[in-house]
């Protein structure tokens, strides 16, 4: 069974930072394409980052370019997004997600809450 | 980037109801579509990738078409437990991947 399981988040004011992590299992972690996507209170889906399977390639949504970094570690089936200079903007719930790219976002995490406030 | 727009933003509907929802890229996306269910507190679920492939364990009401730049979801018998956001998603012109903005499907 495919499980994926974030954590990291939490309350942070304005211009601060987290790590986000989401550990992976139930599939070969090392293989799959994997993507961060966020849900701000009462909106839609939004997708701020992937990542190739091996980390090689990482891509960005332009609202957080140069904000936020996204990478894995193959060796601890475990994904990382690296969120800084937050904004009140950026409060939401951040999906940890197999898939990206040309392909389906087949699984989800349960998500985790990032709330930017003073 | 390629635009996505979901109509209706959101609709009412009985169970036992045949439902349609509709999904326009701003440019052609062959059948790179695929739709997803969220329901309240929870993650969003795949119901169809490539446009009309039923993803895994998804009840074979659910159904989808098209290609080019029009889509469809069609739930052919509404069940109680359907009632829920339902999204459309391109992955044809990555990055960035984007999203409809979504239909609220509510009980009538």
């Amino acid at each position: 069974e495919v499980q994926l399981v974030e954590s990291g988040g939490g309350l942070v004011q304005p211009g601060g930072s987290l790590r986000l992590s989401c550990e992976a299992s139930g599939f070969t972690f090392s293989r799959h394409a994997m993507s961060w996507v966020r849900q701000a209170p009462g909106k839609g889906l939004e997708w701020v980052s992937g990542i190739s399977g091996s980390g090689g390639s990482t891509d960005y949504a332009d609202s957080v370019k140069g904000r936020f970094t996204i990478s894995r570690d193959n060796s601890k089936n475990t994904l990382y997004l690296q969120v800084n200079s937050l904004r009140a903007d950026d409060t939401a719930v951040y999906y940890c997600v197999n898939g990206g790219s040309y392909y389906p976002l087949d699984y989800w995490g349960q998500g985790t809450l990032v709330t930017v406030s003073s | 980037d390629i635009q996505m727009t979901q109509s209706p933003s959101s609709l009412s509907a009985s169970v036992g109801d045949r439902v349609t929802i509709t999904c326009r890229a701003s440019e052609s996306i062959s059948s790179y579509l695929n739709w997803y269910q969220q329901k309240p507190g929870k993650a969003p679920k795949l119901l169809i990738y490539t446009a009309s492939s039923l993803q895994s364990g998804v009840p074979s009401r659910f159904s989808g078409s098209g290609s080019g730049t029009d889509f469809t979801l069609t739930i052919s018998s509404l069940q109680p437990e359907d009632f829920a956001t339902y999204y459309c998603q391109q992955s044809y012109s990555t990055p960035p991947i984007t999203f409809g903005q979504g239909t609220r499907l509510e009980i009538k």
